[in-house]
């Protein structure tokens, strides 16, 4: 049972464009919500993350989107780069679970192409 | 060091092995997790621990598993005996405290093959 899910596997956009990844989750205690972008060979790198507070959060490029009634989040990149090619992995944790384990989406494959 | 580091970066053993995976996290960081990640899935989680305990193993999927901390830093994760299944990438993360509001720094991952 998929607590956190990444419907696309795969997602080609063009340099300059806009890409937007998106997350949807299932167990209503999360509240915190993390991206990782992950380069083959390397584990996950930190990108990005929201709490439940809030809606959106930005850091530069990237740009966090949280709709708790939804229970729907997404990540976009203004303006993708090629260095953005990558797996992006949402992932989300419980303030009330004692290990704070941060449960994964499947991840998705983003290209930008040049 | 500078980030989570493991070792060995890759393993192939023979099923019925025993097999050893280190993770030297971060310094500092009290909090500690092994994930799993097979291909085309995110990581999975296995073990939590907080200082030198094991604070949360409900993710280890079997008694085959088992890791330790003994020193509240680093932690080596055993699996015995290897299962062919059992082939993966095994990933390490540390986070300075074991809270929910804060970042994971994740190693670079150890894959693990067994024939």
């Amino acid at each position: 049972d998929q607590q956190v899910k990444q419907n696309s596997p795969s997602l080609s956009v063009q340099e300059g464009r806009i890409s937007i990844l998106n997350c949807d989750y299932t167990n209503s205690m999360f509240d915190y919500f993390l991206w990782y972008k992950k380069y083959p060979a390397e584990g996950p790198t930190f990108l990005i993350s929201i709490s439940s507070i809030k809606d959106k959060n930005e850091d530069g490029r990237f740009t966090v989107f949280l709709n708790k009634s939804a229970k729907h989040l997404s990540l976009h990149i203004v303006p993708s780069q090629p260095g953005d090619s990558a797996v992006y992995f949402c992932a989300a944790s419980s303030s009330r679970a004692g290990s704070y384990q941060l449960t994964f989406g499947k991840g998705t494959k983003l290209s930008v192409i040049p | 060091g500078a980030g989570v580091s493991q070792t060995p970066s890759n393993k192939v053993t023979e099923k019925g092995k025993y097999v050893e995976l280190r993770c030297d996290p971060i310094s500092g960081h009290t909090a500690l997790y092994w994930y799993r990640q097979s291909l085309g899935q995110g990581p999975e989680f296995l073990i939590y621990f907080q200082g030198t305990g094991a604070a949360d193993d409900s993710g280890l999927p079997n008694d085959r598993f088992f890791a330790v901390r003994p020193e509240g830093s680093v932690s080596t994760l055993k699996i015995q005996p290897a299962e062919q299944g059992d082939s993966a990438v095994y990933v390490c993360a540390s986070r300075l405290r074991g809270e929910a509001y804060t970042e994971a720094f994740f190693g670079q991952g150890t894959r693990l093959t067994v024939v």
